[in-house]
């Protein structure tokens, strides 16, 4: 099986909501990751976990809460959004070796923020 | 970090007709992948190919690691090869995935 779930699909919100995006897993993946992505761009990194631990934040607003609950759930929490986050959010998982380290995508979830 | 440029970044192409995309990249690898994203934003794996050659049905690619490129072949397209290609790698020393700009491929009945 080399699926990643996400959900929702789509997420509409006000800029005082709380909303979670949710990623799982099911390969024994042990790094897991979040994307954004804009309109006619590519993907950028925002976050990975290692063995359920934060490695790397690329300098995310603190409006964007990652959390990984297991090592098979990945969850981004999300508060106070601005309309420029409005974009394509999207959960990677990898083996985590160095040696080989293939990315699975899930679909995305396609937020709007009002 | 590493650079990733991607060549052409528009390609329009007749049903039946064979394509090569290109990607560069700037430093040594541990992880090349070739993704196509469909128009609903979903990342589809194509290939992992740090180095070599690798075939599945239509599509092909090739990596020459040490002169810092790969291709991607394209064989007799079809509509549903429309999309965006992208080439995405790792450095040696690190799990981030550097994305390229992308080549937006149609293809036309």
């Amino acid at each position: 099986d080399t699926e990643v779930t996400q959900t929702p699909k789509h997420l509409v919100m006000g800029m005082t909501n709380k909303k979670s995006l949710k990623c799982e897993q099911h390969m024994g993946h042990r790094a897991m990751y979040w994307y954004k992505q804009k309109a006619k761009k590519p993907p950028e990194l925002m976050f990975v976990y290692s063995y359920e631990k934060l490695s790397i934040n690329e300098s995310v607003p603190s409006r964007f809460s990652p959390e990984c609950p297991n090592s098979s759930l990945l969850n981004l929490h999300l508060h106070a959004l601005q309309p420029e986050d409005s974009a394509l959010y999207l959960c990677a998982s990898s083996r985590v070796s160095l040696g080989y380290n293939e990315q699975f995508f899930g679909p995305g979830t396609r937020l709007t923020v009002l | 970090g590493i650079q990733v440029e991607q060549s052409p970044p528009d390609l329009i192409l007749q049903e039946g007709a064979n394509s090569t995309l290109r990607c560069n990249f700037s430093d040594s690898v541990n992880n090349l992948q070739w993704f196509h994203q469909n128009p609903w934003g979903q990342l589809i794996n194509l290939f992992y190919i740090p180095s070599g050659t690798k075939q599945n049905g239509r599509l092909s690619a090739t990596t020459v690691a040490t002169e810092r490129y790969s291709l991607l072949y394209i064989s007799s397209s079809q509509t549903t090869d429309s999309g965006v290609y992208f080439c995405a790698v790792c450095s040696s020393n690190d799990y981030k995935l550097s994305f390229g700009a992308g080549t937006t491929v149609t293809v036309r009945a």
